[in-house]
């Protein structure tokens, strides 16, 4: 089976400060993407970011970016600057190409930011 | 009307009541999906519609049946669910180009249902 695992049920940082969210996957493909879904009080699920495993480059996008470690399929998600409205279900994901169309998600990290 | 839109937002239902959940993207997308969110359980991919066809369906009870009449509209047909039913469905849509499951998925706000 393919998993994602996300060790943090749930993580706090004072805003303003940094916080890193941490998300492991299993899967013996060389070429997938990976993914980080937010999803507020509102339930709306939200793209934050998006990686290419054949990208050796870490995906940013503004405050947010990310560390991706092949090798140890470790994806962690780096959020600088926290914002009250970062407060949210962070999900981590994976999908395969071209092998359907499924989004394997991990169980979800709740962030809290606290002023 | 922007992005991915759901209704209802929540819904509750008898175990012989008949409902349906309806998606609407408007974002120009071919794919959508539906998506079950239960408690303290990763998200799980119910069903996908590429160019209307579906191409997934991933083990779901015959009691939750989909439709997809065009690109843009998708429903779920409710019928005598049970109480462990009770949870957040998400549609999603993306890009949908043929045989590529690595578009971005953008979602709605989701339907919270709950079964009696």
């Amino acid at each position: 089976a393919q998993t994602v695992t996300q060790s943090q049920p749930e993580m706090s940082v004072q805003e303003a400060e940094t916080v890193t969210l941490s998300c492991t996957y299993d899967t013996s493909e060389s070429d997938y993407y990976l993914f980080w879904y937010k999803q507020p009080p509102s339930r709306q699920m939200i793209l934050v970011i998006r990686q290419e495993a054949y990208k050796q480059q870490n995906a940013t996008e503004n405050r947010f970016s990310v560390n991706f470690q092949k090798a140890a399929k470790s994806f962690s998600l780096k959020i600088s600057d926290s914002q009250l409205g970062d407060a949210a279900m962070y999900f981590c994901a994976y999908t395969i190409p071209y092998s359907g169309y499924a989004l394997n998600f991990g169980k979800g990290t709740s962030l809290l930011v606290t002023p | 009307e922007t992005g991915v839109t759901q209704t209802p937002r929540h819904l509750v239902m008898g175990m012989t009541n008949k409902k349906s959940l309806k998606c609407e993207q408007h974002l120009g997308h071919n794919a959508m999906y539906w998506y079950k969110q239960s408690a303290k359980k990763p998200l799980e991919l119910m069903f996908v519609y590429n160019f209307k066809e579906q191409t997934e369906n991933n083990s779901v009870p015959s009691r939750f049946s989909p439709e997809c009449p065009n690109s843009s509209h998708l429903f779920l047909h409710l019928h005598t669910l049970q109480p462990e039913d009770s949870a957040l469905y998400l549609c999603a849509s993306s890009q949908g180009l043929r045989g590529a499951s690595t578009d971005t998925q953008y979602f709605g706000p989701g339907t919270r249902l709950t079964v009696l």
